[in-house]
């Protein structure tokens, strides 16, 4: 079965830092791009990042470039984000999302998501 | 970058009503455009993507169309289940920007 597990989320105060996890199985994970896509409560889907299967191609959203990095290990069939000087208006589910075989291309396979709240 | 602007922003219809979601592009993005589908309190699920193919599983009464900027998501015949929200994404190139979403309601 494919699979995109989630983890790293939690409460975190503003300007601290915070790296999410994802775990992929059931498919070659190296064969593929990898993304992560953000909803904040209530609200619609935000694209936050990209890197392709050899991590040579990588994009971020604007509202995140400078504090977040993606970066993935073929090794282990992991993908992660680190969150750095977060902001209040980073609070949001964080999913893991794989993509069709183009860099960019529909996504296919979601995680459940991680949930992210910065707060004071 | 190329916006995404989706509408309706929300909808109510009846079971078994023929619906058309719309998605329009700021800019050309031939059939670069996938279509996904919300239910309350899960995960997004891709319905459509290249503008029409549908994915494995889903059903037949979804249905996607357009090309260039203009594009549509219909529902031949509106089933309960189908109370969701619906995004549109452009994936032509950095960044795959999503629409706002259309919520749908059954009446």
């Amino acid at each position: 079965e494919v699979q995109l597990v989630e983890s790293g989320g939690g409460l975190v105060q503003p300007g601290r830092s915070l790296r999410l996890s994802c775990a992929a199985s059931g498919f070659t994970f190296d064969d593929y791009a990898m993304h992560w896509v953000r909803q904040p409560p209530g609200e619609g889907l935000e694209w936050v990042s990209t890197i392709s299967w050899n991590s040579a191609t990588i994009a971020y959203a604007d509202s995140v470039r400078g504090r977040f990095t993606i970066s993935r290990d073929n090794a282990k069939n992991s993908l992660y984000l680190q969150m750095n000087n977060l902001r209040a208006e980073d609070t949001a589910l964080y999913y893991c999302a794989k993509g069709r075989p183009l860099l960019y291309d529909a996504l296919d396979v979601w995680g459940h998501g991680t949930a992210v709240t910065v707060s004071s | 970058d190329i916006q995404m602007t989706q509408s309706p922003s929300s909808l109510s219809a009846s079971v078994g009503d023929r619906v058309t979601i719309t998605c329009r592009a700021s800019q050309g993005i031939m059939n670069y455009l996938a279509w996904y589908q919300q239910k309350p309190g899960k995960v997004p699920k891709l319905l459509i993507y290249g503008a029409t193919t549908l994915q494995s599983g889903v059903p037949s009464r979804f249905s996607g169309g357009g090309s260039g900027t203009d594009f549509t998501l219909t529902i031949s015949s509106l089933q309960p289940e189908d109370v969701a929200t619906y995004y549109c994404q452009k994936y032509i190139s950095a960044p795959p920007t999503f629409g706002q979403g259309t919520k749908l309601e059954i009446k």
